[in-house]
């Protein structure tokens, strides 16, 4: 079946703009991940849902940033007025619910978005 | 807070032979490890996931070694292919109520396989 997508592969903003970027999981996987990946560097965590819910959203760097998730299946990550540190590649992952006796499941992951901002 | 660091950096070697990547993290308390694969411009393929009852996993020419009380992983890669050339990733999930699912990354090694 089709993995995880994103769109827009590749964003320029210019600085003070708003951008969203979309996020679709695998089907059928409750969970969802956002991460941010700086140049040179490993993924950071942004926020996770369980199905609609958005159950930590303490990776957000400030309160410009926002996600959504409202049928449990497609997500969009918000960014109000970016700024040039904003810049980075924005991850998307899902991972289906463990199965019984299963103690923790594998996330998969999309290409990403590329933001720039400029 | 949990950090993880990989060693090396960045690693260069000739195709053929057998290198092993390193995976250090500051807190044994996790549910699992898992090592990726990145592409320039792509996304994180999964390669390796060893639970943290488990010593050790092994896929075709990758061997992945977990020592969680020590807490260190090698990602063990035999008879390299120019194919092989990415950045390698190894990141944890921690044994946290309320910690959720999300992982902790490394910086990465990237590995560059020669002809």
């Amino acid at each position: 079946g089709a993995g995880v997508s994103q769109s827009p592969r590749y964003k320029v903003a210019k600085r003070g703009q708003d951008v969203a970027l979309r996020c679709d999981p695998i089907s059928g996987h409750v969970s969802l991940f956002w991460y941010q990946q700086a140049l040179g560097q490993g993924p950071e965590f942004l926020t996770y849902f369980q199905n609609e819910a958005q159950l930590d959203k303490s990776g957000l760097p400030s309160d410009r940033f926002f996600a959504e998730r409202p049928e449990g299946s497609v997500s969009t990550l918000k960014i109000q007025r970016t700024q040039q540190e904003d810049s980075a590649v924005y991850l998307c992952a899902s991972s289906s619910r463990p199965s019984p006796g299963q103690v923790s499941y594998e996330q998969y992951f999309g290409p990403g978005t590329r933001l720039t901002v400029t | 807070k949990q950090e993880v660091t990989q060693i090396p950096a960045a690693l260069s070697v000739p195709e053929g032979e057998n290198l092993v990547l390193n995976c250090s993290f500051t807190d044994s308390a996790i549910y699992n490890l898992q090592w990726f694969r990145q592409d320039p411009g792509k996304g994180l393929t999964s390669l390796l996931l060893i639970q943290s009852s488990q010593r050790e996993q092994t896929s075709g020419r990758l061997n992945a070694s977990l020592d969680k009380s020590s807490g260190r992983s090698t990602l063990y890669i035999a008879a390299s292919q120019p194919g092989d050339s990415a950045t390698y990733l190894c990141a944890v999930r921690p044994r946290l109520t309320g910690g959720g699912n999300k992982l902790t990354f490394g910086t990465g090694t990237q590995l560059k396989v020669e002809l």
